[in-house]
């Protein structure tokens, strides 16, 4: 079975600066998705950012990066100059190609502080 | 284009009762999937419909049942509500056809007591 894990329950980074989100996943296919999904305190899920496994280039979204190491199942998000409006919890997903559901972490909660 | 909605926001039922929470999916979208998150915890698959049949299954009882409508709009059913079913529900939409990002609405916040 597939299991995502976030190593880091809570972390804080100050406005401006760079701060990076671990992830890594197990699994045996080799045709998934990963993705970045922000919950703020409103409680509705965004999707940040997507990644298909067959792609080697990592994918960036404006702030939002990934490091998608395959051969270590591991999915990083760094997220560049920080804004306060980036405090939310940020969880990580995997969808399996064949499957419809996605596969989430227990989340990490980013607080970006003045 | 309309985003994913979800009704009620906000729900607080007795234990045993039956519940009915709704969904409708974005625009261009023919698949939506269920999800409970727990305080604290990341979301937890129940059950995705597609072209109005349940295309896959967490690992939630038969008392977790759902529809969806020829517009492509869900429902969640609960019976027999547990005081562990108290959770905040995410409905998600997508097109299994074209691409894999998922959609979520705001979620129904659903307390048993």
């Amino acid at each position: 079975a597939q299991t995502v894990t976030q190593s880091q329950p809570e972390m804080s980074v100050q406005e401006a600066e760079t701060v990076t989100l671990s992830c890594t996943y197990d699994t045996s296919e080799s045709n998934y998705y990963l993705f970045w999904y922000k919950q703020p305190p409103s409680r509705q899920m965004i999707l940040v950012i997507r990644q298909e496994a067959y792609k080697q280039q990592n994918a960036t979204e404006n702030r939002f990066s990934v490091n998608f190491q395959k051969a270590a199942k591991s999915f990083s998000l760094k997220i560049s100059d920080s804004q306060l409006g980036d405090t939310a919890m940020y969880f990580c997903a995997f969808l399996e190609g064949r499957q419809g559901n996605l596969i989430f972490g227990k989340g990490t909660k980013l607080s970006v502080k003045p | 284009e309309t985003g994913v909605t979800q009704s009620p926001t906000h729900l607080i039922k007795t234990r045993g009762q039956q519940v009915t929470l709704r969904c409708s999916s974005q625009s261009g979208h023919n698949t939506v999937s269920w999800y409970q998150q727990a305080l604290g915890q990341g979301p937890q698959f129940i059950f995705q419909y597609y072209r109005e049949e349940e295309n896959g299954r967490g690992n939630f009882p038969p008392r977790f049942s759902g529809l969806q409508f020829p517009n492509y709009s869900s429902e969640l059913n609960v019976n027999a509500l547990e005081l562990d079913d108290s959770a905040l529900y995410l409905c998600a939409s997508s097109n299994r056809d074209r691409e894999r990002e998922q959609y979520f609405g705001p979620g129904t916040r659903l307390t048993v007591t």
